[in-house]
C-alpha cells in the first residue's frame, strides 16, 4: 500500500542554523501539506500546497518557513533560522485532490529538536 | 469550519464496542463530519467520514444524528491497538486543498 514517508526521523540542530524536513508524498497525489504538533499539544496545520504554490497557510508559517517541491517526488519544509520554539514532530501529509474524498495521508513525522 | 467538541478521555474493555461522542452544534449543510486517531507518536490516520448517512467500513461505524449536530464513532470490537487519540472534525467535503483543524480530541484507553 503506497504511503508517505519522511526523512529524517529525527533531526537535532543548534538554534539559528537552517534545517531542511523532507518528504515523498503518495506519488499520483496532488495537494501536500505540513503540520507540526508541539510535544504534549494539538496538531497544527502549517500550509498547504497545490500546482507549486501555496494554497493556504496558517499563522505559524511565518517568513522563516518555506516549502518546495523540487522535482517530481520530494516535497521539502526549510525552517531558515531555528529557534528553540521550533522544537516539534513535523508531519506531512498528501492528499488525491479532486474526485477523492478529502482524505488526508500522514507521513511518520520528523521530530526536531532545535537546542 | 465547525466546532466540535469531544471529552477528553474514555476507557474501553479489549473486545467490546467502543462509542466515542462528538457535538458539532453548528455545523452547516455542506460540512462533512470526519474521524482521525493518532497512534503514540504517529501521524493521524483517517477512518471515516459521513455527511448525513452511517457510515461503515473496515475500521469503524459512524453515526450521525438526524439533526446532524452531533455524532458517534464507534470501534466494534476494540483491541489494545486501538489505544489512540481520536479526533472528531467537521470539514468542507472534497475541497481537497483545506486544512484540518485538530482538536484535543478523546484519548481512548483499551484494556485487557
Amino acid at each position: 500500500e503506497p504511503e508517505v514517508t519522511q526523512t529524517p526521523s529525527h533531526q537535532v540542530t543548534q538554534m539559528g542554523q537552517e534545517v531542511i524536513l523532507r518528504c515523498v508524498p503518495i506519488s499520483n497525489h496532488l495537494y501536500f501539506y505540513w503540520y507540526r504538533q508541539i510535544l504534549g499539544q494539538k496538531v497544527e496545520f502549517l500550509v498547504s500546497f497545490y500546482n507549486n504554490e501555496i494554497s493556504e497557510k496558517s499563522e505559524i508559517f511565518d517568513d522563516q518557513f518555506s516549502v518546495e517541491r523540487p522535482d517530481g517526488s520530494n516535497f521539502t519544509l526549510k525552517i531558515r533560522s531555528t529557534k528553540l520554539e521550533d522544537s516539534a514532530m513535523y508531519f506531512c501529509a498528501s492528499s488525491p485532490g479532486t474526485g477523492g474524498i478529502g482524505e488526508q495521508f500522514f507521513g511518520p513525522g520528523t521530530r526536531l529538536t532545535v537546542l | 469550519d465547525a466546532k466540535t467538541t469531544q471529552p477528553p478521555s474514555m476507557d474501553c474493555a479489549e473486545g467490546r464496542a467502543a462509542n466515542l461522542p462528538c457535538n458539532h452544534s453548528t455545523i452547516s449543510g455542506n460540512e462533512y463530519v470526519y474521524w482521525y486517531r493518532q497512534i503514540h507518536s504517529q501521524g493521524p490516520q483517517y477512518i471515516i467520514h459521513g455527511l448525513k448517512n452511517n457510515e461503515t467500513n473496515e475500521m469503524a461505524s459512524l453515526i450521525i444524528t438526524e439533526d446532524r449536530k452531533s455524532s458517534t464513532l464507534i470501534l466494534p470490537h476494540a483491541t489494545l491497538r486501538d489505544t489512540a487519540v481520536y479526533y472528531c472534525i467537521v470539514r468542507v467535503h472534497n475541497n481537497a486543498g483545506n486544512m484540518l483543524t485538530f482538536g484535543g480530541g478523546t484519548r481512548l484507553m483499551v484494556k485487557p
